[in-house]
């Protein structure tokens, strides 16, 4: 198994522009997560996902952050428009269902993104 | 609500000596627990993880941890540190039943001395 798959590993950008970061999870897990890695405020999820659906999202900074899950191998964060302070890795991670919640999520490598 | 403290956000141990890492979790409910280590410019990866069976974990690379609900503690060890713990170590719980979400803890970079 190719493990969670993120695109791409490093993102620059200019202040204003879009970004659209891209995840591919596991096959056959049902649960996918976004989250942002920054020094001052640690690992935060954003958002995640369960069957395609958008479970939690309070996570989400601002309206200028959105995600979407269109089918099971595929999942976007785009950020639009984009400003320094969001400047940050960003991780997505998978998981399946196991009865009571004992699930182990599975993270990609993260994309590290800069905005100018 | 649930939360997890990671006190020191940074512990240097010497080559060959005792790691400990601690994690300390508040929670309502029973919760899960977990340990996930990430190498510079990697993802996490999961070390053991702790879901009610049994009081004492065991994990990759010879680390454990032990659930002491008393205390309300999921400390990390390993009898001997390598150069190749050297990494971030990050405590997480989550509910027993009914989320699937995890809150993560700050994160102890660990340095392993020559």
């Amino acid at each position: 198994d190719a493990g969670v798959i993120q695109s791409p590993r490093h993102e620059v950008t200019e202040m204003g522009q879009e970004v659209t970061l891209r995840c591919k999870p596991i096959s056959g897990h049902d649960y996918l997560f976004w989250y942002r890695q920054t020094m001052m405020r640690g690992l935060e999820l954003l958002i995640y996902f369960n069957n395609n659906v958008p479970i939690d999202d309070s996570g989400m900074p601002e309206d200028r952050f959105s995600a979407k899950m269109p089918n099971a191998s595929f999942s976007t964060l785009k950020i639009q428009p984009s400003e320094p302070r969001d400047s940050a890795v960003y991780f997505c991670a998978s998981s399946a269902y196991l009865a009571g919640g004992n699930n182990e999520q599975f993270f990609g490598p993260g994309t590290r993104l800069t905005v100018l | 609500a649930q939360s997890v403290t990671q006190l020191g956000s940074h512990v240097s141990v010497s080559e060959g000596a005792l790691v400990l890492l601690r994690c300390n979790y508040s929670s309502s409910v029973p919760p899960y627990l977990f340990w996930y280590v990430q190498y510079p410019n990697q993802g996490l990866q999961l070390l053991l993880k702790y879901t009610s069976a049994a009081t004492l974990v065991k994990g990759i690379n010879g680390f454990e941890a032990e659930f002491k609900k008393s205390e309300t503690s999921f400390h990390l060890t390993k009898p001997s540190a390598h150069m190749s713990d050297a990494a971030e170590y990050f405590c997480a719980v989550s509910r027993a039943s009914g989320t699937y979400k995890y809150i993560f803890g700050t994160g102890t970079r660990l340095k392993v001395l020559a």
